[in-house]
């Protein structure tokens, strides 16, 4: 069962420009949401992250939004950089639980 | 480099044939997780370890696969009588969980990737 859907299998966007990266859940239990980058190569590198009580979470270039009602998250990188060119995985747990489930994942491409 | 570690990062094998994989968690944290990443998804939890005690199991993991964190420190997954569709890259992750561990992030290994023919 795919809990955390990624439903863009790509995306792509000029360099300066914003990229939005989006992600819906199904279970309602979820109450912390977290943004992992891959580059190829290398593991899943941790980006940011937002708990339940928050709608908004940002951290320099990157935010993102929640929005419980609709189950639904979302990753704005403004200003977009070739650099954040990669796949990235939105991904969802329990409270105290350690079994994170993953959405499919993103392939961002940053045009210079 | 403190990084979560992983060997090998490549195995080719042969159907039948029983395969181990090693991750070094980064030196300090006490949990430390398995994942399998198959193509076109994201990574699926298997297993994780607070300190040498196993305490989770996802329902992906069969019986022909053991997980153990003897001393806990370093890891090993084995899968017995591979099977093609075990082919797959596994994620190691490590965590610092303090306290009443609520929340806390996992540094992810780069993965080994292992081709059962």
């Amino acid at each position: 069962d795919q809990q955390v859907k990624q439903n863009s299998p790509s995306l792509s966007v000029q360099e300066g420009r914003i990229s939005i990266l989006n992600c819906d859940y199904t279970n309602s239990m979820f109450d912390y949401f977290l943004w992992y980058k891959k580059y190829p190569a290398e593991g899943p590198t941790f980006l940011i992250s937002i708990s339940s009580i928050k709608d908004k979470n940002e951290d320099g270039r990157f935010t993102v939004f929640l929005n419980k009602s609709a189950k639904h998250l979302s990753l704005h990188i403004v200003p977009s950089q070739p650099g954040d060119s990669a796949v990235y995985f939105c991904a969802a747990r329990m409270y105290n639980n350690n079994d994170m489930r993953f959405g499919a994942g993103t392939r961002l491409t940053v045009k210079p | 480099d403190t990084g979560v570690s992983q060997d090998p990062r490549h195995k080719i094998t042969k159907r039948g044939q029983n395969v181990t994989f090693r991750c070094d968690p980064i030196s300090e944290h006490n949990r430390l997780y398995w994942y399998r990443q198959t193509l076109g998804q994201g990574p699926e939890f298997l297993t994780y370890f607070q300190n040498e005690a196993q305490l989770e199991k996802s329902r992906l993991l069969s019986d022909r696969f053991s997980a153990e964190r003897p001393k806990g420190s370093f890891s090993t997954l084995e899968i017995q009588r591979t099977e093609q569709g075990d082919s797959a890259m596994y994620l190691c992750a490590s965590s610092l969980v303090q306290g009443a561990g609520l929340y806390n992030e996992q540094f992810f290994g780069p993965g080994t990737r292992l081709t059962v023919l």
